[in-house]
């Protein structure tokens, strides 16, 4: 199965600043790239996802680039609000077995 | 369309215990996932199937049993309950390289 890390495990930003996650993946054939959102004590939601024939994908405040050669795609959030906060995972898949990484809890500060 | 529904929310079960997991989704998806989540951790993969009558094991399958029979639902059985099986269980469904449905988690707690 797939070896997933994320990066940082644990982000803080001032609100209005932009956020960062990086995500990397070993199975050099996988073609998906989704990004999940989890608000304490509720389910995980897609935010953001993207396929292993684009580059980058934006939607408002948040954008999603991917480097296929270096195995690696990250989460971009601009402007970031205190709405923001949560944890977020990525899960990149290749096979059928979709695994997820281990989660980064972002603080955004007022 | 109720999407993914999971029940029951709560369960309390005594150490050896067996229960099952219900999940039924609507959406005609071919894919289906169950995860545990602990609390404050990650997801881990317990058991997919990528249609009725095939299933295969996640990451940590250990103490658990899952059975495909139809499109629409995908049951958990614990057998044997153990504390360290005290957990969220989410189910997700989904078409092929497509978005994660979850439903909204059972809170199993062994004692």
């Amino acid at each position: 199965g797939e070896n997933v890390e994320q990066h940082p495990s644990t982000l803080s930003v001032q609100e209005g600043d932009s956020a960062v996650i990086k995500c990397t993946y070993s199975d050099s054939a996988s073609n998906y790239f989704p990004w999940y959102k989890q608000e304490l004590g509720k389910r995980p939601q897609l935010i953001i996802d993207i396929r292993s024939n684009v580059g980058e994908k934006k939607d408002q405040r948040i954008a999603v680039t991917l480097n296929k050669t270096a195995k690696h795609f990250s989460l971009h959030i601009t402007e970031t609000q205190p709405e923001d906060s949560a944890v977020y995972f990525c899960a990149p898949l290749g096979g059928n077995d979709m695994r997820f990484g281990a989660g980064t809890r972002l603080t955004v500060k007022p | 369309n109720a999407g993914v529904t999971q029940t029951p929310k709560f369960r309390i079960l005594k150490i050896g215990q067996s229960m099952t997991l219900q999940c039924t989704q609507d959406m005609n998806h071919n894919y289906m996932y169950w995860y545990r989540q602990d609390p404050g951790m990650g997801l881990k993969l317990i058991y997919y199937s990528v249609g009725a009558g095939i299933t295969d094991k996640g990451e940590v399958p250990n103490g658990y049993n899952v059975s495909r029979s139809t499109t629409e639902d995908f049951p958990l059985r614990l057998e044997l309950a153990a504390p360290s099986q005290t957990s969220v269980y989410f189910c997700a469904s989904s078409l092929q390289l497509s978005p994660l449905h979850f439903g909204n988690g059972t809170r199993l707690t062994v004692t």
